[in-house]
């Protein structure tokens, strides 16, 4: 059973591309967290998805970012015309039930030239 | 929503001592614990994690107890090793939306295990 999987590890972008960022929750998981950690920072909840339903995404930026985790495929976290601001690792976490995090993916380290 | 407040922010032992790190949540209906464990450059690490039904859980050198009246939560590691150095995260659940609830991290301990 593989744990969570997030790709890519690194990611860098100029200002004003698109970002996308893809999570595989582990198998039976049916709840994925994105969380933001800026250097030397802690986690900042971002979105709580469930399969085709976003539940909570009060801890997400109202322009330029979203995320979906779709019937069939991995949840993706979508940022559009990034900026230097958004540099951080983007942590993905599933579980069984929800909020009770048990496992996180490597994190996508995204870099904004 | 939750509220976390985590100290010390820095933590120096060395090497066969204690170490407790504290956390205080505003949440009373918060019922599940958490404390991660994040060495540099990694991912967080579920450690450890207590319910709100039991007020102390152990395993090997790590224990964490919960005060639901003070709503404060503490991590102890005992006998610290080097390899114990890392940043560590309590966090608790809140309501968000409806009845769903995300969890809420503390701001961090950096621990230092020093020989």
């Amino acid at each position: 059973n593989a744990g969570v999987m997030q790709n890519p590890r690194h990611l860098v972008r100029r200002r004003g591309q698109e970002a996308r960022l893809r999570c595989s929750p582990m198998k039976g998981h049916s709840h994925v967290y994105w969380y933001r950690q800026l250097p030397e920072e802690g986690l900042k909840f971002m979105v709580y998805l469930q399969k085709e339903n976003i539940i909570d995404e009060s801890g997400m930026p109202k322009e330029r970012f979203s995320a979906e985790f779709p019937k069939e495929g991995p949840s993706i976290l979508r940022i559009q015309q990034v900026v230097r601001g958004d540099s951080a690792a983007y942590f993905c976490a599933s579980s069984p039930v929800p909020w009770e995090v048990g496992f996180f993916g490597p994190g996508t380290r995204l870099t904004v030239l | 929503g939750e509220n976390v407040e985590q100290h010390p922010s820095t933590l120096s032992v060395q090497e066969g001592d204690s170490a407790v790190i504290k956390c205080t949540y505003s949440d009373s209906a918060s019922n599940y614990f958490p404390w991660y464990k994040q060495e540099l450059g990694k991912r967080p690490q579920l450690i450890i994690d207590i319910r709100s039904n039991v007020g102390e859980k152990k395993d090997q050198r790590i224990a964490v107890t919960l005060n639901k009246t003070a709503k404060h939560f503490s991590l102890h590691i005992t006998e610290t090793q080097p390899e114990d150095s890392a940043v560590y995260f309590c966090a608790a659940p809140s309501r968000g939306t409806g009845t769903a609830s995300k969890l809420t991290f503390g701001t961090g301990t950096r621990l230092q295990v020093t020989l």
